[in-house]
């Protein structure tokens, strides 16, 4: 199976401001997705990341707020723009292969 | 559209005793389905999966059956270990996107 790795593992911010988080695959895979896990909460997918298009995002996340870029089949990026408290979650990238998605290690992200 | 719906926890066991966990699912088409595992402090793991109706998935003592008449993939484990705790969720996705829709998790914990 695919290793992912994240970047950061986790990180304080503040208001306002705004964080991008890397993933790292191990291998060339097409299908890579970003997923939200809030305080206590389920997984919610915020949109699949198209390398050399732009990202697909699922009902109630937009592109100005979580801008994703996927230059090549291995990486990504997930921005979390203008934070607000409500942003505080775990970000999870995944990648489907093989019939399977697998999970990377997720970035914890507080908001004060 | 694609929903899980997942008993809810949290659960609480001896060790060896019977673990079941229900989930049934609303899906257009023939969905795979999916049973993730989150330890604490850890990542999120695939524990099994099923492709097609009938099929059974297993992994580390746990069973879970695609049953298409029922719409159901409840997780069962017939001797639980204290290293069983953890947050289980259910998730199906269709064929050909990948896509998850996961349940709300369910929080075993398992005494000694």
């Amino acid at each position: 199976s695919a290793v992912i790795s994240q970047k950061p593992s986790r990180d304080i911010c503040q208001r306002g401001t705004s964080l991008t988080i890397q993933c790292q695959v191990d291998s060339q895979v097409t299908m890579m997705f970003w997923y939200r896990q809030q305080p206590g909460q389920s997984l919610t997918l915020i949109a699949t990341a198209n390398q050399g298009s732009e990202a697909t995002y699922e009902s109630g996340f937009v592109i100005d707020k979580f801008p994703i870029s996927r230059p090549n089949l291995t990486f990504s990026t997930l921005t979390v723009s203008n934070m607000s408290p409500e942003d505080s979650s775990i970000y999870l990238c995944s990648v489907a292969e093989t019939g399977t998605v697998y999970f990377g290690p997720g970035t914890r992200l507080t908001v004060t | 559209g694609n929903s899980v719906t997942q008993m809810e926890g949290p659960v609480t066991l001896s060790e060896e005793a019977f673990l079941t966990i229900n989930c049934t699912y609303t899906a257009t088409g023939y969905p795979s389905l999916f049973w993730y595992v989150q330890y604490p402090g850890e990542g999120l793991q695939l524990l099994l999966k099923a492709t097609k109706a009938d099929d059974k998935g297993s992994n580390k003592g746990f069973e879970a059956t695609y049953r298409k008449e029922t719409t159901s993939f409840h997780l069962e484990k017939g001797s639980v270990q204290v290293s069983d705790s953890a947050v289980y969720f259910c998730a199906l996705s269709d064929h050909d996107d990948y896509k998850l829709s996961f349940g709300a998790g369910t929080t075993v914990t398992v005494r000694a």
